[in-house]
């Protein structure tokens, strides 16, 4: 049974600092999905990573992979309070009969920026 | 826009009734997923379908049924089996050309709760 695991599941932080948020995962994948959810809201696609080493950007946010370490990292560069939301990662496994896949969510982490 | 509606936004359930929540997606996307999300959790799997009249079981299935009798709609029935039904429910899709690089798409989610 694959298990993602995101660290910490809560983060305060100061507007203009950095941190990155972690996602452990149990059993073999390729690819890894990050999403914004907003307080009520829905999920947000923020980053597709499809293979060993991917690293995207966006804005502030940079996301890797490491398919061998089976990690993801979420960093988070001069936080602004426009980022306070909870992000999750998402592990992907084949579904059955392998012709799409299904995604088992991180319990996400909790972004607080203040001033 | 091509995107996921759910109805309700906003469901209230009597005890020992059963209640449909609607997804209908105009993407042309093949697979579609329902999710459960609890306060401060993730999102865990609740049914996928990958074609029409076709859908598999995901992980917390029990006191839930779906159908699939089209490619646009996947509703939802919370029966009266689900004795803790009070959660956000989302429904997403995937599909179509490139599918395997692509997210999964979520629509605004469907509050239920206990009266």
């Amino acid at each position: 049974e694959l298990k993602v695991e995101q660290n910490p599941l809560f983060l305060s932080m100061q507007e203009g600092k950095n941190y990155t948020i972690y996602c452990n995962y149990s059993t073999t994948s390729d690819r890894l999905y990050w999403y914004r959810q907003d307080p009520g809201k829905s999920l947000e696609s923020l980053f597709v990573l499809l293979s060993n080493g991917a690293v995207k950007q966006e804005g502030r946010l940079m996301a890797s992979l490491d398919t061998k370490a089976r990690l993801s990292t979420l960093h988070i560069t001069a936080a602004v309070h426009d980022l306070s939301a909870t992000y999750f990662c998402a592990v992907a496994s084949p579904n059955s009969g392998g012709s799409n896949y299904k995604l088992t969510f991180g319990k996400g982490t909790l972004l607080t920026v203040n001033p | 826009d091509g995107g996921i509606t759910q109805s309700p936004k906003y469901l209230f359930r009597k005890e020992g009734q059963n209640v449909t929540l609607s997804c209908e997606q105009n993407l042309n996307h093949d697979a579609m997923y329902w999710y459960r999300q609890d306060p401060g959790q993730g999102l865990r799997l609740i049914y996928y379908s990958q074609i029409v009249n076709d859908f598999q079981k995901g992980d917390i299935a029990e006191g839930y049924s779906v159908s699939r009798e089209k490619k646009e709609s996947f509703p939802l029935t919370v029966t009266s089996a689900q004795k803790n039904p009070t959660a956000f429910y989302l429904c997403a899709s995937n599909g179509g050309r490139g599918w395997s690089n692509q997210p999964q798409h979520f629509g605004d989610g469907t509050r239920l709760s206990i009266l």
